[in-house]
């Protein structure tokens, strides 16, 4: 499985938009892009997911680059509910079609 | 419509003791996945179940094991516990098995060992 690295943390103002990164160098071709955020104490919740195009939802934008070695996860206007841990997950299959590897996550804190 | 649900929301045990965790799945859902969450870590794949049959297995000892009920719900079960059990154990259910569609998570039991 291809894995991810993200940062460790990033601060955003409440309002404005947050860009979260994520590097996926060994990603192969037929692996999506999937985030997940874990808002402190509840499950993980799904935003969004990708292949190779650009992908759009009520939640969130998901940029992945031409060569699909990294995404771009974009919150438009952050609120404080946005503040939580954010993954970046590789998803492959069809060996593990049901098997999420979430690694450290960035932790987004939302300030006012 | 309910999301996942998970019971009991926290358990308390001491070593050597058995524990068992219970899922129920978004209704129509299918597929179920455990995963297990120590602190400050991300969530680690246990199992998943589809159509009552294992078809996955994360890096997990033999103490850890799991079954599917005709209802789609599932038990997590943990033999002889340890200290390490010690984790939030999240329960997620997907519509189908295999699918790319998404998992949908449940708030988790908070398990402490002692």
């Amino acid at each position: 499985d291809a894995k991810t690295t993200q940062p460790p943390s990033m601060d955003c103002a409440e309002g404005r938009a947050a860009n979260l990164p994520c590097n996926h160098s060994t990603i192969s071709g037929n692996e999506y892009v999937y985030w997940y955020r874990q808002i402190h104490s509840q499950g993980p919740q799904y935003i969004i997911h990708g292949l190779k195009n650009n992908e759009t939802n009520e939640m969130a934008s998901l940029i992945i680059t031409e060569d699909r070695k990294s995404s771009t996860l974009i919150l438009p206007h952050a609120t404080l509910r946005d503040t939580a841990v954010y993954y970046c997950i590789v998803r492959s299959g069809p060996d593990s079609w049901g098997k999420l590897q979430f690694g450290a996550g960035t932790q987004v804190v939302v300030t006012p | 419509d309910a999301g996942v649900t998970q019971s009991p929301t926290h358990l308390i045990k001491t070593r050597g003791q058995h524990v068992t965790l219970r899922c129920s799945p978004i209704s129509g859902h299918k597929s179920v996945s455990w995963y297990q969450q120590v602190l400050g870590q991300g969530p680690q794949f246990i199992f998943q179940y589809y159509e009552k049959e294992e078809r996955g297995r994360g890096n997990f000892p033999d103490r850890f094991s799991a079954r599917q009920f005709p209802n789609y719900s599932s038990e997590l079960n943990v033999n002889a516990l340890l200290l390490g059990d010690s984790a939030l154990y999240l329960c997620a259910s997907s519509l189908e098995w295999p699918s790319y569609n998404e998992q949908f998570f449940g708030p988790g039991t908070r398990l402490t060992v002692l």
